[in-house]
């Protein structure tokens, strides 16, 4: 499985986006990246996932380089609730998606009032 | 929809006593996953189920962790002898069988085991 790259830890002003970003250098054609927060004392919350195209939903942007060596997480405006472990997983498909996640320790992303 | 749960919450058992974790899955969420995790750390997979097989164990599962699912519905997780090293979160999640990609698992609040 491909390995990822986060920085430990980063803050955010309340009301800015918040930028998280990802190292996934050894990506396979067939791996997708996906992203997961863990709020305090919760479970792991899938937030989006992509292949090579960007993606938005109603909680994030995900932006994966052409080369698809990196991504970055996009929270266009932060708030308090947003304080939590990010997670970046490069995740294979096996033809038949099975393969439990592999987490790495993520990004403790602080938004500040 | 309900969501994962998980019971109990919380147990504190001592050392070499035998545990037992239940969890809920959203219904017909067809795979069920356990993981656990330990203070500083992101979770770690333990086993994986599609209905009731259980079709991939982690080498962190020892002989002392049992995992059933036997009804392709609710899913059990046995700890026997259980050792400090043991207290962690245990985390369940489910997803439903998807196109390639669509398959995002949903967690459950955890159970917290505290051996002491």
């Amino acid at each position: 499985d491909a390995k990822t790259t986060q920085p430990p830890s980063m803050d955010c002003a309340e009301g800015r986006a918040a930028n998280l970003p990802c190292n996934h250098s050894t990506i396979s054609g067939n791996e997708y990246v996906y992203w997961y927060r863990q709020i305090h004392s919760q479970g792991p919350q899938y937030i989006i996932h992509g292949l090579k195209n960007n993606e938005t939903n109603e909680m994030a942007s995900l932006i994966i380089t052409e080369d698809r060596k990196s991504s970055t997480l996009i929270l266009p405006h932060a708030t308090l609730r947003d304080t939590a472990v990010y997670y970046c997983i490069v995740r294979p498909y096996s033809g038949g998606g099975a393969d439990g996640l592999t987490f790495g320790k993520g990004t403790h992303l602080i938004i500040q009032p | 929809d309900t969501g994962v749960s998980q019971n109990p919450r919380h147990k504190i058992t001592k050392r070499g006593q035998n545990v037992t974790f239940r969890c809920d899955p959203i219904s017909e969420h067809n795979r069920l996953y356990w993981y656990r995790q330990t203070l500083g750390q992101g979770p770690e997979f333990l086993t994986y189920f599609q209905n009731e097989a259980q079709l991939e164990k982690s080498r962190l599962l020892s002989d002392r962790f049992s995992a059933e699912r036997p009804k392709g519905s609710f899913s059990t997780l046995e700890i026997q002898r259980t050792e400090q090293g043991d207290s962690a979160m245990y985390l369940c999640a489910s997803s439903p069988r998807g196109l390639a990609g669509q398959d995002e698992q949903y967690f459950g609040p955890g159970t917290r085991l505290t051996v002491t």
